[in-house]
């Protein structure tokens, strides 16, 4: 198994450009997340699903838009580009998160630069 | 609202001492507690979790924790630090929002740095 992959693994982006970072995990999860990770700040999330066609919105998704429409993809999306978004991005995955004990898996992260 | 409370932001030590990190988490209900590792330039990876049972746990590479619940905390512990730990640490809770779903909720990382 690749677990969770990320596509790419760095970018820079000029002010209001757009573009689409890539997950994809192989492990049949039913839940996926996407976080930021910003120094000192720990990790925020930014939108989840539960399952494909289902999505819901994190602590941060102001700026960001997602869409799931397989199990294995859940690709986010970034408009206008802005200085904020400057950050490291983490793509996760897990089975059931109400069911107790299951952990999430992490993709290797894009990190991102918006000048 | 939920929150996760890691204490202490950076922590050196020197090779063979011992570590404890402190995590808080505000839920009065079940909840699962995760500690991960990201060492430099990689990715989380999970140290370990309770979710019932023994409140103390052992995870990989000689690390364990304790669920104390009157506390609302979950520690991280090591007796004899290595290098190779260096590493940021971050605690996690996983517990029911107010709509019911569960979510995870981070806390801010401890930054370990262990001199040789």
């Amino acid at each position: 198994n690749a677990g969770v992959t990320q596509t790419p693994k760095f970018r820079i982006l000029k002010i209001g450009q757009s573009m689409t970072l890539q997950c994809t995990q192989d492990m049949n999860h039913n839940y996926m997340y996407w976080y930021r990770q910003d120094p000192g700040m720990g990790l925020k999330l930014i939108y989840y699903s539960v399952g494909a066609g289902i999505t819901d919105k994190g602590e941060v998704p102001n700026g960001y838009n997602v869409s799931r429409s397989t199990t294995e993809d859940f690709p986010l999306r970034l408009e206008l580009a802005a200085p904020s978004q400057t950050s490291v991005y983490f793509c996760a995955s897990s089975w059931d998160s109400s069911v107790l004990g299951y952990e999430q898996y992490f993709g290797p992260g894009t990190r991102l630069t918006v000048t | 609202a939920q929150s996760v409370s890691q204490h202490n932001h950076h922590v050196i030590l020197s090779e063979a001492a011992s570590l404890e990190l402190g995590c808080n988490y505000s839920y009065g209900g079940t909840v699962n507690l995760f500690w991960y590792v990201q060492y430099p330039g990689q990715h989380l990876q999970l140290l370990l979790k309770y979710f019932s049972g023994d409140p103390l746990v052992k995870g990989i590479k000689g690390f364990e924790a304790e669920f104390i619940k009157s506390k609302f905390s979950f520690n991280l512990r090591k007796p004899s630090v290595q290098w190779s730990d260096t590493a940021e640490y971050f605690c996690a809770v996983n517990a029911p929002s107010a709509s019911g779903t569960y979510k995870y909720i981070f806390g801010t990382g401890t930054r370990l740095k262990v001199l040789a």
